[in-house]
């Protein structure tokens, strides 16, 4: 069955630095998202991404991230300048143009700024 | 936008007895309402999900109710086992371009 990966899986970086998280959406899906879960809460959106633009963010989008799909099968999600409130679960989702609500998740980059 | 809010945030039941958790929206216009399962430190999976032309749907030990009206919806576990100890996110989305956006999750204990 086809999936959403991604990569790293844990990444552990200090406070400032720039961090980016790569996804490898589904491969004919078309609809990209960004989701973060600050551990034990809820999944919040960040930001959709769809026909190579941003179609959604919200306030949490702010302008330290920014999205990129640099080829036909990665999805980045790039934090320029990393604060210790962005330690979370970051998920890539992907969904088809058939039930583009119907979301896959990938198993998640763990960020942990120090 | 659209808000959910879910209820309840806990819930400890005892093997074989039923578990509920519903679920608002705010939004009149979503029209699909998907329930996930997440286990701990691991991705939120799609366990059944219901469009807004259907009240109820069925998928063998869960079932999931939409009432359009009153703007909410319910996910019904029955028979419940020990490995259904997760957290539940019940979610809206008016299908299309906007985001899918989840309630703050039941954390469910099955109690053997």
């Amino acid at each position: 069955e086809p999936e959403v990966t991604q990569t790293p899986s844990h990444q552990v970086t200090q406070m400032g630095q720039e961090v980016i998280l790569r996804c490898v959406p589904i491969s004919n899906h078309l609809y990209f998202y960004w989701y973060r879960q600050i551990l034990g809460q809820k999944v919040e959106f960040l930001v959709s991404f769809y026909n190579n633009e941003i179609s959604e963010k919200s306030e949490i989008f702010d302008d330290q991230f920014s999205v990129e799909r640099p080829d036909g099968s990665n999805f980045t999600l790039k934090i320029r300048s990393t604060k210790l409130e962005d330690s979370a679960m970051y998920f890539c989702a992907s969904a088809g143009t058939g039930s583009p609500g119907e979301l896959f998740f990938g198993e998640g980059s763990r960020l942990t700024v120090l | 936008g659209e808000n959910v809010e879910q209820h309840p945030s806990t819930l400890s039941v005892q093997e074989g007895d039923s578990a509920v958790i519903k679920c608002t929206y705010s939004d009149s216009a979503s029209n699909y309402f998907p329930w996930y399962k997440q286990e701990l430190g691991k991705r939120p999976q799609l366990i059944i999900d219901i469009r807004s032309n259907v009240g109820e749907k069925k998928d063998q030990r869960i079932a999931v109710t939409l009432n359009k009206t009153a703007k909410h919806f319910s996910l019904h576990i029955t028979e419940t086992q020990p490995e259904d100890s997760a957290v539940y996110f019940c979610a809206a989305i008016y299908s299309g371009n906007t985001p899918l956006v989840f309630g703050k999750g039941t954390r469910l204990s099955v109690i053997a």
